[in-house]
C-alpha cells in the first residue's frame, strides 16, 4: 500500500516552455502532498506543500508564480513549471501523506520526474 | 530551528565489510526519523523509520538503525555490505508537517 506515482518520469522542453508534472496517490487518499527539489549530488528541498482544496504552501524563496501546484483532488497534485528556463533543470520528488490519525508524520515518495531545459 | 547532519559526505567499504552511517539530528523533542536509499536517477525507497518503543529499529535489505537520544543520533548499520548497497543515504527527520534531510552520504562498494 501507499503508492505514489509521478508522471512523465523524464521530460525535455525548450527554454520558454511550460511543463506540468503529476503526482498521484494510487491507494490512499492524500489531503497533503509535497514537491521537492533535487540538484545533482544534493540532498531534497522542500519546494511547497499543497494541501487538497486550497492553496500551496511555499518555500522561502520559491517562486510561486513560476512553479504553480494544484491539489484539486485527494489523489492528484500537479506541478507546471511556467517559462521554464536551464536552471530549472532538476530531478523533482513528489511525496503524499496520509491523513493524520494513522501513520503520523509519514510521507510516500514518488520515483521523481527529471526535467531537462534546453 | 530543526536540522538534520550527516557528517560524512562520501564512504568507501569493501563488499562484505561492516557499515555505519552516521546522522544527528536537532530538535526539541522526539523526532520521527527516518532512513531513505536513493539510486541513481531513481526516487526515495524507505529503509527503515523510528516513530517510538524500541529504539533499535530494523529495516529492509538487512538494515538496522539505533536511536540514541543522549546522542541525538540514528545511525544506520549493517553488518556486511553487499555490492548493490552503493547508492545515497538519506537521514530524514519528521517534524509536525515538515519533513527535512540530512545532505546525505554517498556510499561506494569496492569488490
Amino acid at each position: 500500500g501507499a503508492v505514489v506515482s509521478q508522471h512523465p518520469s523524464r521530460v525535455i522542453c525548450k527554454s520558454g516552455t511550460s511543463v506540468k508534472i503529476e503526482c498521484r496517490s494510487l491507494d490512499f487518499q492524500a489531503t497533503t502532498m509535497f514537491w521537492y527539489r533535487q540538484f545533482p549530488k544534493k540532498s531534497l528541498m522542500l519546494m511547497a506543500t499543497s494541501n487538497e482544496g486550497s492553496k500551496a504552501t511555499y518555500e522561502q524563496g520559491v517562486e510561486k508564480d513560476k512553479f504553480l501546484i494544484n491539489h484539486a483532488s485527494l489523489t492528484l497534485s500537479t506541478l507546471t513549471v511556467t517559462s521554464a528556463h536551464p536552471e530549472d533543470s532538476s530531478f523533482y520528488i513528489c511525496s503524499a501523506r496520509e491523513p493524520s490519525g494513522r501513520i503520523y508524520n509519514e510521507q510516500f515518495f514518488g520515483p521523481g520526474t527529471r526535467l531537462t531545459v534546453l | 530551528a530543526q536540522s538534520v547532519t550527516q557528517p560524512d559526505i562520501h564512504i568507501t567499504v569493501s563488499e562484505g565489510a561492516s557499515l555505519e552511517l552516521r546522522c544527528n539530528y536537532s530538535y526539541g523533542a522526539t523526532p520521527y526519523l527516518f532512513w531513505y536509499v536513493q539510486s541513481p536517477g531513481q526516487g526515495l525507497q524507505l529503509l527503515l523509520k523510528y516513530f517510538s518503543g524500541d529504539t533499535l529499529v530494523q529495516g529492509i535489505k538487512g538494515f538496522e538503525a539505533e536511536f540514541k537520544r543522549s546522542q541525538s543520533s540514528f545511525n544506520l548499520r549493517k553488518p556486511s555490505v553487499h555490492w548493490s548497497d552503493a547508492a545515497e543515504y538519506f537521514c530524514a527527520v519528521g517534524v509536525g508537517n515538515d519533513m527535512r534531510f540530512g545532505a546525505g552520504t554517498r556510499l561506494t562498494v569496492k569488490p
